[in-house]
């Protein structure tokens, strides 16, 4: 079956560590996305990708990072700089960003501080 | 910018209830809108979207109506379950397609 795989489940970053969250999907989906979940909040823009080898920014980019050097990957780096990455991370894909697209989801990472 | 609000909760309500849940947005243009569902631990899922005014919306008793004039797309069950219990997203998409704009979520809880 297609769909998003999101590993690890859950992930404990130490102080001044860097953490990458995984997504691979088989959707052969060109558009991928990654959100944050705060209790409350709703869901929140961190990067996204509308093609191989180009990304931009969301809403909250500052202290993350991404690649997108295979159409089916797209991995976040949580840096150091990111004071409070305590949430769930969610990432998402759609076919070719088109705005009437569903998007697809994984079942998320959630990461905790040690 | 464009924006969603939701209704805050937590919604509670008996098994056979009437449900809805309020959603009105703020937009430029003419998004797609949608409703989501997130089960405890799990990611989101498409409940239904709706892609221009007046369009109607459903999927497993679920509706909702694309409502331009009132900018508004509230999502209704005439008979909620048990297993309806969740938290639901109100979402639109900007024309360019870049994301979806979340509402802040609203938690359902449903007894029998």
């Amino acid at each position: 079956d297609g769909g998003i795989t999101q590993s690890p489940k859950y992930l404990f970053r130490k102080e001044g560590q860097n953490v990458t969250l995984s997504c691979e999907q088989n959707l052969n989906h060109d558009a991928m996305y990654w959100y944050r979940q705060d209790p409350g909040q709703g869901l929140r823009l961190i990067y996204y990708s509308q093609i191989v080898n180009d990304f931009q920014k969301g809403d909250i980019a500052e202290g993350y990072s991404v690649s997108r050097e295979k159409k089916e990957s797209f991995p976040l780096t949580v840096t150091s700089a990111q004071k409070n990455p305590t949430a769930f991370y969610l990432c998402a894909s759609t076919l070719n960003g088109g705005s009437n697209q569903p998007q697809h989801f994984g079942d998320g990472t959630r990461l905790s501080i040690l | 910018g464009d924006s969603v609000t939701q209704m805050e909760g937590p919604v509670t309500l008996s098994e056979e209830a009437f449900l809805t849940i309020n959603c009105t947005y703020t937009a430029t243009g003419y998004p797609s809108l949608f409703w989501y569902v997130q089960y405890p631990g799990e990611g989101l899922q498409l409940l239904l979207k709706a892609t221009k005014a007046d369009d109607k919306g459903s999927n497993k008793g679920f509706e909702a109506t694309y409502r331009k004039e009132t900018t508004s797309f509230h999502l209704e069950k005439g008979s909620v379950q048990v297993s309806d219990s969740a938290v639901y997203f109100c979402a639109l998409s900007d024309q360019a397609g870049t994301a979806l704009i979340f509402g802040k979520g609203t938690t359902l809880s449903v007894s029998s």
